[in-house]
């Protein structure tokens, strides 16, 4: 089944413990993002990657790393959480070829306190 | 700064009614996507429109691209609450790889 998937769904954290949020897509896709989500605000996106080894910034980066060391892999890492980054966060991947019409993952909820 | 603003915020509407959803912004965009998100998903895309003044109809749901491609709109005919859902709308930015999106229009339909 084609499908993005993140890892973990869901993460109660601690303010200052370095995590990670893995990001897979078995599609073959070429472009992969990051976006938060919060109400009223939409979402946002953090940011992307149009191939392996090639990333770039979104709107809201700061406090965020990303790596594209494999073309299905796209994992977000956040090496000091603040509690201003507790937030719903979304992976999504896409073809090249259709760039904007993107396949999202199904989230993970993160607290950080 | 949100590039695209959605209205309404909420629309809560009876089963068999019609409703209306807009996306308007001050910047062109190349193309505008539509994607409905239910509670615990993620977003799912619904349709790509890319000329100005295109239309594009999904069963009972009908997209438009303004002439300037500058606002969208999505009407459902005859909702059902199965049209429940977070509508959310987005465009490409001037920045190559840049989606942004709209807030979303919380839709509940009331059988």
């Amino acid at each position: 089944e084609a499908q993005v998937t993140q890892n973990p769904r869901y993460l109660i954290t601690v303010t200052g413990k370095k995590l990670t949020v893995t990001c897979s897509q078995n599609m073959n896709h070429e472009y992969m993002s990051w976006y938060r989500q919060d109400p009223g605000l939409g979402l946002r996106q953090i940011y992307y990657s149009m191939n392996v080894e090639v990333t770039d910034k979104g709107d809201v980066p700061e406090g965020y790393k990303v790596s594209r060391k494999e073309k299905r892999n796209f994992p977000l890492i956040l090496e000091s959480p603040s509690p201003n980054q507790t937030s719903l966060y979304f992976c999504a991947s896409s073809l090249m070829a259709n760039l904007y019409e993107q396949y999202f993952g199904p989230g993970t909820r993160l607290t950080v306190t | 700064t949100q590039l695209l603003e959605q209205s309404p915020q909420f629309l809560s509407i009876q089963e068999g009614e019609n409703l209306t959803v807009y996306c308007n912004s001050s910047s062109v965009f190349s193309s505008l996507q539509w994607y409905r998100q239910e509670p615990g998903e993620g977003p799912v895309l619904l349709v790509t429109v890319v000329t100005g003044g295109e239309v594009k109809k999904l069963k009972r749901l009908t997209f438009q691209f303004g002439d300037a491609r500058k606002d969208s709109s999505l009407h459902i005919t005859a909702a059902q609450p199965g049209d429940t859902g977070l509508y959310l709308c987005a465009g490409a930015s001037d920045s190559w790889g840049k989606l942004q999106f709209g807030a979303g229009t919380q839709v509940v339909v009331t059988p």
